[in-house]
């Protein structure tokens, strides 16, 4: 079957980093996304990664390792705004999206 | 402001009563979607739209039905409600034309949906 792994949930400090992981099996791979989703509202696409190796856009980067069927999420310079689940999604060889269950992110001042 | 628009925002259901959630994107897209989203479970596809006209079942479509008369909008039917379909609902859409490419999905706000 497919599966998306992602921690259920992580704590990190305002102004400090932190990484989430995803994990993935699926019938073939045809891209990974970052989504954030806050609380009571629609998740907002973050990344995409298509190709191994790092993306970087603002506080935000993604990495893929496809050979691991690995990528995280790094945020940096956290702030309270980015207390939120964040839902990893891998589209597979007949182009569905499988998602995780989401990672939800609490910051702490 | 572009994007998609569901109605209702919440709804409390009584079991075997028909329900139809609606979504109406104004972007143009070709494609349309509806998901679930269940607590400790990913967003599960419900029934997905390519293009007007055309309609298919996502992963778990049992119990729930879909039209695209038009490109706009693409309204989710429960025929006969049961507790089990309490969840959230989040419309979403994409544009596939130029190829899949990133194909970021926009997702309306969501509807609660509680079936006694």
């Amino acid at each position: 079957g497919q599966n998306i792994d992602q921690p259920t949930e992580m704590t990190a400090t305002e102004g400090a980093i932190v990484q989430i992981n995803c994990t993935y099996q699926t019938s073939g791979f045809n891209g990974l996304f970052w989504y954030q989703q806050h609380a009571g509202e629609a998740p907002t696409f973050l990344s995409y990664n298509v190709l191994d190796g790092l993306e970087e856009k603002g506080r935000f980067s993604s990495f893929l390792s496809r050979s691991k069927g690995y990528s995280y999420l790094l945020l940096k310079e956290l702030q309270m705004k980015d207390s939120a689940s964040y839902l990893c999604a891998v589209r597979d060889s007949n182009y569905q999206l499988i998602w995780g269950a989401g990672t939800k992110l609490i910051i702490k001042p | 402001i572009a994007g998609i628009t569901q109605a209702p925002t919440s709804q409390i259901l009584a079991a075997g009563r028909r329900m139809t959630l609606r979504c109406t994107q104004d972007m143009r897209h070709n494609a349309m979607y509806w998901y679930r989203q269940d607590l400790g479970l990913g967003l599960r596809l419900i029934h997905y739209s390519n293009t007007a006209g055309t309609t298919g079942k996502g992963e778990v479509p049992d119990g729930y039905s879909v039209s695209r008369a038009n490109t706009d909008d693409f309204p989710l039917t429960l025929a006969s409600a049961v507790p089990s379909q309490t969840s959230v609902y989040f419309c979403a859409s994409s544009d596939t034309r130029t190829g899949y490419g990133a194909n970021v999905l926009t997702f309306g706000a969501g509807s609660r949906l509680t079936v006694l």
